[in-house]
């Protein structure tokens, strides 16, 4: 059984630019949470997917963004990219119906130079 | 609104000792409790959640926590410590909310196990 899948591992941009990140939830998951953590911090929850939609938010600009597709899996996308973006994007899904429990990915490292 | 307080940075055992790794929480409605491990350059790894019934909820790798609703604590233990238990550890609490939950993060607590 596969697990909660993220790419790439690790990516490294520039100010300014705009990147991609990837997540592939568990089998049988239907929901997909983005999270990111700081060194040193605790993840901070970015946003929720669920039919495609964003079910809830949390207090990130809108140059944060993201998308679900058919299949569930999901994007997380960010534009204008700044220094404190740095940090590790962890990606969370879970089942609609037990959503109480998320289960994580192994993150995507990214540092904005 | 929900909040987690975990005291202590770090947490340093020798190998064999009790782990003890504190956490508090705020919530304004009966709360799920979790407590995750991250080792290094990984994400999140669940070792137990508390949701209702027993206070007392058995993970994995022999860690266990109670929960406490009198002192709103749920803090985690393991008898004894292995070096292999040297990772960050985050506490978290979660409610509903828009027909979802999603969890709140202590700050972490990172374990160190001196052999």
């Amino acid at each position: 059984d596969a697990g909660v899948t993220q790419s790439p591992t690790h990516l490294i941009k520039t100010r300014g630019q705009q990147v991609t990140l990837r997540c592939s939830p568990k089998s049988g998951h239907d929901t997909v949470s983005w999270y990111q953590q700081a060194l040193g911090q605790g993840p901070q929850f970015i946003f929720q997917y669920y039919e495609e939609e964003e079910r809830q938010r949390g207090n990130f600009p809108d140059r944060f963004s993201g998308h679900q597709f058919p299949n569930y899996s999901s994007e997380l996308n960010v534009n204008a990219l700044l220094l404190g973006d740095s940090a590790l994007y962890l990606c969370a899904s879970s089942w609609d119906r037990g959503s109480e429990t998320q289960y994580f990915g192994p993150g995507t490292r990214l540092l904005v130079l | 609104a929900q909040s987690v307080t975990q005291l202590g940075s770090h947490v340093s055992v020798s190998e064999g000792a009790l782990v003890l790794l504190r956490c508090n929480y705020s919530s304004s409605v009966p709360p799920y409790l979790f407590w995750y491990v991250q080792y290094p350059n990984q994400g999140l790894q669940l070792l137990l959640k508390y949701t209702t019934g027993a206070t007392l909820v058995k993970g994995i790798n022999g860690f266990e926590a109670e929960f406490k609703k009198s002192e709103t604590s749920f803090h985690l233990t393991k008898p004894s410590a292995h070096m292999s238990d040297a990772a960050e550890y985050f506490c978290a609490v979660s409610t509903p909310s828009g027909g979802s939950y999603i969890p709140t993060f202590g700050r972490g607590t990172s374990l160190i196990v001196h052999p």
